[in-house]
């Protein structure tokens, strides 16, 4: 298994502003993901950020709104950018490891 | 297409056995998850099987892969009220370089003493 911590667990934001969520593994791995879960629903994956090299956004998402960090192997950052209440969702990283697709907590957020 | 539909409630009763169905699309899927969410809590990966296997058995899980159909199953053998959570169905196909899941939107399950 692997060992992934996000900071913060939740925040609590007002609308126009930007919130940076930091996830952490435990051992290096080479992609890891974001995702957004919106109320009541499932999972959607945001970008794929491999180290050293640009994330990949997937339709619907742009850097601009949702820039990545890759500083190394073990870290990665999020940002939601100029936040309004739609962006208000649980923000969760991802590891794959030989096939098997590990999640963080969760980063609970609310724009108000 | 990229849907993977399941059914969005079961009730079952403790001490029966549930049975979580799921349909994918993608034929070249190569891995196909089961995750299990507690009410706030993160996903947790119950158990995989690889699109080579026909079945895969671990404790109280039993899943099924239908390839010719494109059907998975979780069974759950003796049902517990701690196993009221939603459960995830996932793909995982190849996207250029990466792997990416697909998701189906869950079958919450409710289990009744």
């Amino acid at each position: 298994s692997a060992v992934i911590s996000q900071k913060p667990s939740r925040d609590i934001c007002q609308r126009g502003t930007s919130l940076t969520i930091q996830c952490q593994v435990d051992s290096q791995v080479t992609m890891m993901f974001w995702y957004r879960q919106q109320p009541g629903q499932s999972l959607t994956l945001i970008a794929t950020a491999n180290q050293g090299s640009e994330a990949t956004y997937e339709s619907g998402f742009v850097i601009d709104k949702f820039p990545i960090s890759r500083p190394n192997l073990t870290f990665s950052t999020l940002t939601v950018s100029n936040m309004s209440p739609e962006d208000s969702s649980i923000y969760l990283c991802s590891v794959d490891r030989s096939g098997e697709q590990f999640f963080g907590p969760g980063t609970r957020l609310t724009v108000l | 297409g990229e849907d993977v539909e399941q059914s969005l409630f079961l009730s079952v009763r403790e001490g029966d056995s549930s049975v979580i169905n799921c349909t994918y699309t993608d034929s070249s899927s190569t891995y196909l998850y089961w995750y299990k969410q507690e009410p706030g809590a993160g996903l947790q990966l119950l158990t995989y099987i690889f699109s080579n296997m026909d079945m895969k058995q671990d404790q109280r899980l039993t899943v099924l892969l239908n390839k010719k159909d494109k059907h998975l199953s979780l069974r759950i053998a003796d049902t517990q009220t701690g196993d009221s959570a939603i459960y995830f169905c996932a793909e995982s196909k190849p996207a250029g370089n990466n792997r990416k899941l697909i998701w189906g939107l869950g079958t919450s399950l409710a289990v009744n003493p």
